[in-house]
């Protein structure tokens, strides 16, 4: 158990729909980032906060947005459902934001269905 | 631009043989270098990582190597056993503008320890 806890394990929804994703970092950790990981694929960087503020942004669609709260928790929250967005997505924490090189945790993710 | 590429894409090793698993980065200014491996269906976990003050670095049975002048990495595990089957990642840190790291992650490596 590393710490990092995600909710929900599982999500069904249908294309057009909206969900929210939550991410509680360890204890201690300032800094949050999610990931996305098609089937069979790599893990694709989406955003990163440290400790309320966006840090970095990658690969992240504008129909996807997040933000972190003033307790460190995180959500990602996906628009306009598509089926290719049918992922996991991740959440990892850390103590800082870098840079130099700050070791990530990751949570158990969340698996995203798209009907 | 950023970019890690990960070889092989699958292995297959007979149980006690050595597994080498190689990584080169594009960004000479990485300074961070994880590797994670990750059963099916579960998160990413931490198994070792190394700074780019340091060329080897050994924690039993997993060893990593760094060879800054060429931007290549190595993850090299002896000894291996069935549960080493997994899919292995590695990653590179990058600091794109504003001082944050981020991880970008190779395409992984299917990892398959024959008895």
């Amino acid at each position: 158990d590393s710490g990092v806890t995600q909710t929900p394990k599982h999500l069904i929804t249908a294309t057009g729909q909206r969900v929210t994703l939550r991410c509680s970092p360890r204890s201690g950790d300032l800094s949050v980032y999610w990931y996305q990981q098609s089937l069979d694929q790599g893990l694709q960087f989406l955003i990163q906060y440290y400790n309320g503020e966006e840090r970095a942004k990658g690969n992240i669609l504008e129909r996807f947005s997040a933000q972190q709260f003033p307790d460190l928790h995180s959500e990602l929250n996906l628009s306009s459902l598509e089926l290719g967005d049918s992922a996991l997505y991740f959440c990892a924490s850390s103590v800082g934001s870098g840079p130099w090189g700050e070791t990530q945790y990751f949570g158990p993710g969340t698996r995203l269905l798209v009907l | 631009g950023e970019n890690v590429e990960q070889h092989p894409s699958t292995l297959s090793v007979q149980e006690g043989d050595s597994a080498v698993i190689k990584c080169t980065y594009s960004d000479s200014a990485s300074n961070y270098f994880p590797w994670y491996k990750q059963e099916l269906g579960k998160r990413p976990q931490l198994i070792i990582d190394i700074r780019s003050n340091v060329g080897e670095k050994k924690d039993q049975r997993i060893a990593v190597t760094l060879n800054k002048t060429a931007k290549h990495f190595s993850l090299h595990i002896t000894e291996t056993q069935p549960e080493d089957s997994a899919v292995y990642f590695c990653a590179a840190s990058f600091v794109p503008g504003g001082g944050a790291q981020k991880l970008v992650f190779g395409q992984g490596t299917r990892l398959t320890i024959n008895p």
